[in-house]
């Protein structure tokens, strides 16, 4: 079974703070790591995947098989960036797939 | 592209009744996927059907079903409705070949609810 842990549930930092969102994921095999974002009133959209390893939006997330973390980073937060963001593990079964999503850490960017 | 849509984006239903939600995915998409929304349980799999076959199920009761069309077109339906199953029900794409691949994309979702 696989399982994604996101400890905080509301994040708030002042604009120009560093940003750290946690993710922990559990899964007995090579897993593929998302970060997805919701927007007020939008869908929820990918924000970046560890296989791609870009930075998108100023944003970046390290897959560490170690620790079983994916956390999510930016150096300096813009107030654009308030949204819910989703942690989710993808895992190859049966020959199909799905997501398997964390319970989302609100982020509040306040000025 | 156009996106995924859904039809439709609400409905009000009652206790007991069945009801029928529809998603068409992006062109050139074969598989879609279905996830229920709600505050207390999150983001949760229901089922995903690729080129008209169920190839993966969630931990959901049979009242929830789904198909897929030769178009790639998905419906998903519920039967015998709970209030429990209030929730927003979206509906994913997967890119299953070129630089997306394996990337979901998501519609804006069917809110549905239960009275």
């Amino acid at each position: 079974a696989q399982r994604v842990t996101q400890p905080e549930k509301l994040l708030s930092v002042f604009k120009g703070a560093p940003v750290e969102l946690k993710c922990n994921y559990s899964y007995s095999g090579s897993p593929e790591l998302f970060w997805y974002v919701q927007y007020s009133r939008q869908r929820l959209q990918l924000l970046l995947r560890h296989i791609s390893r870009e930075s998108i939006k100023g944003f970046t997330a390290d897959l560490n098989k170690g620790e079983t973390s994916f956390h999510l980073k930016k150096p300096f937060a813009q107030e654009e960036d308030s949204a819910m963001y989703y942690c989710a593990l993808s895992a190859i079964t049966g020959g199909g797939n799905k997501l398997t999503f964390g319970t989302g850490t609100q982020l509040k960017v306040e000025l | 592209k156009a996106g995924v849509t859904q039809t439709p984006r609400y409905l009000i239903k009652t206790r007991g009744q069945q009801v029928t939600l529809s998603c068409s995915p992006i062109s050139g998409h074969r598989s879609v996927s279905w996830y229920q929304q709600t505050p207390g349980q999150g983001l949760q799999f229901l089922f995903e059907y690729f080129s008209e076959t169920q190839r993966n199920k969630g931990n959901f009761p049979g009242r929830f079903s789904g198909r897929q069309f030769s178009n790639s077109r998905s419906e998903m339906n519920v039967s015998t409705l709970e209030l429990g199953d209030s929730a927003l029900y979206l509906c994913a794409s997967t890119a299953t070949s070129g630089s997306s691949y394996n990337e979901q994309f998501f519609g804006p979702g069917t809110r549905l609810t239960v009275l």
